[in-house]
C-alpha cells in the first residue's frame, strides 16, 4: 500500500531562516507529487506538483520542492520564511495507476517567530 | 466563481444520534472525496466518487456512509456517531485529469458527545 511520510511534525523557525520539510513516499511505480497548505483558519489549497519533466518545481510564494526518485523524496524547500508562512504543510501522492486517490502525510506544522 | 462549500462549519451531537455532512461544488467536477483531519494522522481518506451513483470506500470508512444522486452534492452520514468520529471533516472536489489537483472546502468541525 503506498504510505506518505512527513519527517518533521513540527517546526519553528525565524523569519529568514531557510525552510527544507521532509516528504518520502513508498510506491515502486509513477507517481504524482503535491505539495499543499493550510493557512490557519483556511482550507487546504495546492502549493505545487510534479508529475513529469524537471524534478525541481517551483510553486506559489517562493516554494520550491525536490523530486529525487531514487531516494523516493520531494522536499518542500523555501530559502526565507516570512511570518506569514505560518501553517500546516501537507505533503501528498497520486499514484498514477489510472485512479484519482491521493495519499496525504501526517502534516507538518511551521511557525514562524516574527 | 466556482466553490466548494461544507456545512454545517460546526456541529455538536450526542453518541448514537445519526449526523448528515453536506458536501457541495459548483466546478462541476466528477471526482469528490471526504477526509477526516485528526492530529498525528493529516487527512484520511473515508470515502470517495468518480461520478454520479459511484462511490468507493476509503481506509476508514467504518460508521460512514455516502450517495453521488447528482454532480454537485456527496453528502457524508453518520449513521450512528461515536465519540471517536470526532474530527474535522474535509471535503474535496477534483476535475479527474492527470495529475488531479484536489479542491477543498472550508471544513466541519463535528463533536460527538
Amino acid at each position: 500500500a503506498q504510505s506518505v511520510s512527513q519527517h518533521n511534525h513540527h517546526v519553528i523557525l525565524s523569519e529568514a531562516a531557510s525552510l527544507e520539510l521532509g516528504c518520502n513516499y513508498s510506491y515502486g511505480g509513477t507517481v504524482n507529487l503535491f505539495w499543499y497548505v493550510q493557512y490557519p483558519g483556511q482550507h487546504l489549497q495546492l502549493l505545487l506538483k510534479y508529475f513529469s519533466g524537471d524534478p525541481l518545481v517551483k510553486g506559489i510564494k517562493g516554494f520550491e520542492a525536490e523530486f529525487i526518485k531514487s531516494k523516493f523524496s520531494f522536499n518542500l524547500r523555501k530559502p526565507s520564511v516570512q511570518w506569514s508562512d505560518t501553517a500546516e504543510y501537507f505533503c501528498a501522492v497520486n499514484a498514477n495507476t489510472g485512479g484519482f486517490k491521493t495519499i496525504f502525510g501526517a502534516g507538518t506544522r511551521l511557525f514562524v517567530k516574527a | 466563481d466556482a466553490e466548494i462549500t461544507q456545512s454545517p462549519r460546526h456541529k455538536i451531537t450526542e453518541t448514537g444520534r445519526q449526523v448528515t455532512l453536506a458536501c457541495h461544488q459548483t466546478w462541476n467536477h466528477n471526482n469528490m472525496f471526504w477526509y477526516r483531519q485528526d492530529l498525528g494522522h493529516g487527512l484520511r481518506l473515508i470515502h470517495y466518487s468518480y461520478g454520479v451513483q459511484d462511490t468507493n470506500k476509503g481506509e476508514v470508512s467504518d460508521g460512514y456512509s455516502v450517495s453521488r444522486s447528482n454532480t454537485e452534492d456527496l453528502p457524508l452520514t453518520l449513521e450512528s456517531a461515536a465519540s471517536s468520529q470526532t474530527s474535522v471533516y474535509f471535503c474535496a472536489s477534483s476535475p479527474g485529469l492527470d495529475p488531479d489537483t484536489q479542491y477543498f472546502g472550508p471544513g466541519t468541525r463535528l463533536t460527538v458527545l
